[in-house]
């Protein structure tokens, strides 16, 4: 089985600073990581993925994340935040296959302060 | 190409009765995945849906169930609800195939059981 642990409930941090989110799974197969953002009030928008290839992977709004099979880690960064960023970040993880089912962190709430 | 569309967006209920979430997947995606977010469990996966057919089922007693339809819209339905149930249903698409692991949300129906 699958599990993920998004190590920070929140994250507070002051605009145009630098952030990282931090994200470890759990598996005993290969598994593709994901990376969603949830605005409130709203569902689930993908911010980046890991399938296969380069372990940095660069998605939307300025983010990125390097996948680490030896710590099996997936943190998310972003050099500069910017007010918009304040959102619900998720972690999820998938073994693929025959199934697309995703296993979710608890999330993480990224608090950005003018 | 539009979107996942899920209907309807908001839902009031009272404990006992039956109710009916609907979700039109992206045009060519195959399968439609659904999940619960409460604030208490996080993020938890339903069920899966291929080609009409259920390939995978999350942690859920048996009042939740669903189906695809062979336009690979879907509706997931709650028996004899509970107060339990009140959460975000999300319903996600993708293309189905192997390989093809991304999974795209929609805005959720918002359940409250009263």
């Amino acid at each position: 089985a699958q599990s993920v642990t998004q190590l920070d409930s929140q994250v507070p941090v002051f605009e145009e600073a630098p952030v990282e989110l931090r994200c470890n799974y759990s598996s005993s197969v290969s598994v593709y990581l994901f990376w969603y953002v949830q605005y409130p009030n709203q569902g689930l928008q993908l911010l980046l993925k890991y399938l296969s290839g380069s372990t940095l992977v660069k998605g939307i709004n300025g983010f990125e994340a390097e996948f680490n099979k030896s710590q099996t880690s997936f943190h998310l960064r972003k050099p500069s935040v910017h007010i918009s960023d304040t959102a619900e970040y998720f972690c999820a993880v998938t073994r693929g296959g025959a199934t697309n089912k995703l296993i979710f962190g608890t999330g993480t709430l990224l608090a950005v302060q003018p | 190409k539009a979107g996942v569309t899920q209907t309807p967006r908001y839902l009031i209920k009272t404990r006992g009765q039956q109710v009916t979430l609907s979700c039109s997947p992206i045009s060519g995606h195959r399968s439609v995945s659904w999940y619960q977010q409460t604030p208490g469990q996080g993020l938890q996966f339903l069920f899966e849906y291929f080609s009409e057919t259920q390939r995978n089922k999350g942690n859920f007693p048996g009042r939740f169930s669903g189906r695809q339809f062979s336009n690979s819209r879907s509706e997931m339905n709650v028996s004899t609800l509970e107060l339990g149930d009140s959460a975000l249903y999300l319903c996600a698409s993708s293309l189905g195939d192997r390989g093809s692991y991304e999974q795209y949300f929609g805005p959720g129906t918002r359940l409250t059981v009263t």
